[in-house]
């Protein structure tokens, strides 16, 4: 089982549509969690990082994380095409810095 | 500015053959990482460095993969005798220092692929 567990879809969503995407983890040391967008043939970009349990808002997205399930998620709202991309969620020991990335979701918004 | 930097972006070799792949970080960033990522897998962790030295290679599938940072700027990613299996793209990415922030910024990628 790997660390990082996240459906790799693919998901395909109307413009306008309330996206939900998410991980699980097995390893609890886990402290701080990601969300990077990929478009294609390019490198990841951060969405959004947060430590603690709870809720991050930015814009459109929020990412939610519970440590006591080992779930994180990311929400987007009024999604656009611009958004179709692949997401990745991704995570870090504390005092280590490496990321563990999970498998990736592409997502497809249509017009 | 300018962002994380690799190259090339694409590159073929035949099985057997060596590869040298470049990553130039974004100026004043002290740790440097290499990532690979198998088509349609998320990134995989393959080596850290802080500055010149490389503080974990954990990530390294095989004694053919080498990496190296001389002068705590541009690294270099090299696969000896390189097999199919090492087809991928190798990410780069660097972080400022701890005090001003941990994203890693992540550069465009270098597409391998092994015949």
């Amino acid at each position: 089982q790997k660390e990082v567990e996240q459906d790799p879809g693919p998901l395909s969503v109307p413009e306008g549509a309330i996206v939900s995407l998410n991980c699980t983890y097995s390893n609890s040391a886990f402290q701080y969690f990601m969300w990077y967008r990929q478009y294609s043939r390019k490198g990841p970009e951060l969405l959004m990082y947060t430590y603690s349990s709870g809720n991050k808002e930015d814009g459109r997205f929020t990412a939610q994380v519970d440590k006591s399930s080992k779930y994180i998620s990311l929400f987007i709202r009024d999604s656009q095409p611009s958004d179709s991309a692949t997401y990745l969620c991704a995570m870090r020991q504390g005092g280590s810095e490496k990321l563990v990335f999970g498998k990736g979701t592409k997502l497809t918004v249509n017009p | 500015g300018a962002g994380v930097s690799q190259s090339p972006r694409y590159k073929v070799a035949k099985r057997g053959q060596d590869v040298a792949l470049r990553c130039d970080p974004i100026s004043g960033h002290v740790s440097l990482f290499w990532y690979q990522q198998a088509l349609g897998q998320g990134p995989e962790f393959l080596t850290y460095f802080q500055n010149e030295a490389q503080l974990d290679k954990s990530g390294l599938p095989s004694d053919r993969f080498f990496a190296e940072r001389p002068e705590g700027s541009v690294s270099t990613l090299k696969i000896q005798r390189t097999q199919q299996e090492d087809s991928a793209v190798y990410l780069c990415a660097s972080s400022p220092p701890r005090r001003v922030g941990y994203e890693q910024y992540f550069g465009p990628g270098t597409r391998l692929t092994v015949t």
